[in-house]
């Protein structure tokens, strides 16, 4: 059954800590992002990775890390650095074609975290 | 401005009737445009894919791009409530070199039994 999961579904976090959010896809995709949604925001880009052992900045990467060490896996440390970290995280990943770049996303079904 | 714009809702409809849905954006180099559909507490799922201007229709769901007027949309036909969801547009310059999606805020969509 191919598809992109998360871990967990939801993650309770005392402030101060670091907190690591695992997404894993069988989809054989490149391409892997993670979203952040709010209420009322729409979706932000935090991080995302075309390729394996590289990836790039989002729109708010600020207070949050990124490893690419397999193609199917794309975890996320929200650090204590991260001001206002209680929201909704999701992961997602696209194909590449050849000659076509990276198609669209497909979603995980997301983690919420809350800071208590 | 935002680059995306959408109208948040909340939207209510009767069971059967057609839903309009709808995004307005200013980025005149989009030329991707998608739909998800996203149930609460839950990831977005793709509804609707498409390219540069024109209709794309699947079962009840159509959707309609008008690149000159820098609007897009998408149709529900007898819409049933589990169509009750909110729905998010998003949209790409290329396909090749810059791959960021950008995303409307999401309508909530009630249908009534």
């Amino acid at each position: 059954d191919g598809g992109i999961t998360q871990s967990p579904k939801y993650l309770f976090r005392k402030e101060g800590q670091n907190v690591t959010l695992s997404c894993e896809q069988n989809l054989n995709h490149d391409a892997m992002y993670w979203y952040r949604q709010d209420p009322g925001q729409g979706l932000r880009l935090i991080y995302y990775s075309q390729i394996v052992n590289d990836f790039q900045k989002g729109d708010i990467a600020e207070g949050y890390s990124v490893s690419r060490e397999k193609k199917e896996s794309f975890p996320l440390t929200v650090t204590s650095a991260q001001k206002n970290p209680t929201a909704f995280y999701l992961c997602a990943s696209s194909p590449r074609r050849p000659g076509w770049g990276t198609d669209t996303q497909y979603f995980g079904p997301g983690t919420r975290l809350t800071v208590l | 401005q935002k680059e995306v714009e959408q109208d948040p809702g909340p939207l209510s409809v009767p069971e059967g009737a057609i839903v309009s849905l709808n995004c307005t954006y200013s980025n005149s180099a989009f030329q991707y445009f998608m739909w998800y559909r996203q149930y609460s507490r839950k990831g977005p799922e793709l509804l609707m894919y498409t390219y540069s201007s024109g209709n794309k229709e699947d079962g009840r769901f159509t959707a309609q791009v008008d690149k000159s007027s820098k609007y897009i949309s998408l149709f529900i036909r007898d819409s049933q409530p589990s169509d009750s969801a909110t729905y998010l547009c998003a949209m790409m310059q290329s396909n090749f070199g810059n791959e960021k999606l950008t995303f409307g805020t999401g309508t909530r969509l009630t249908i009534i039994p």
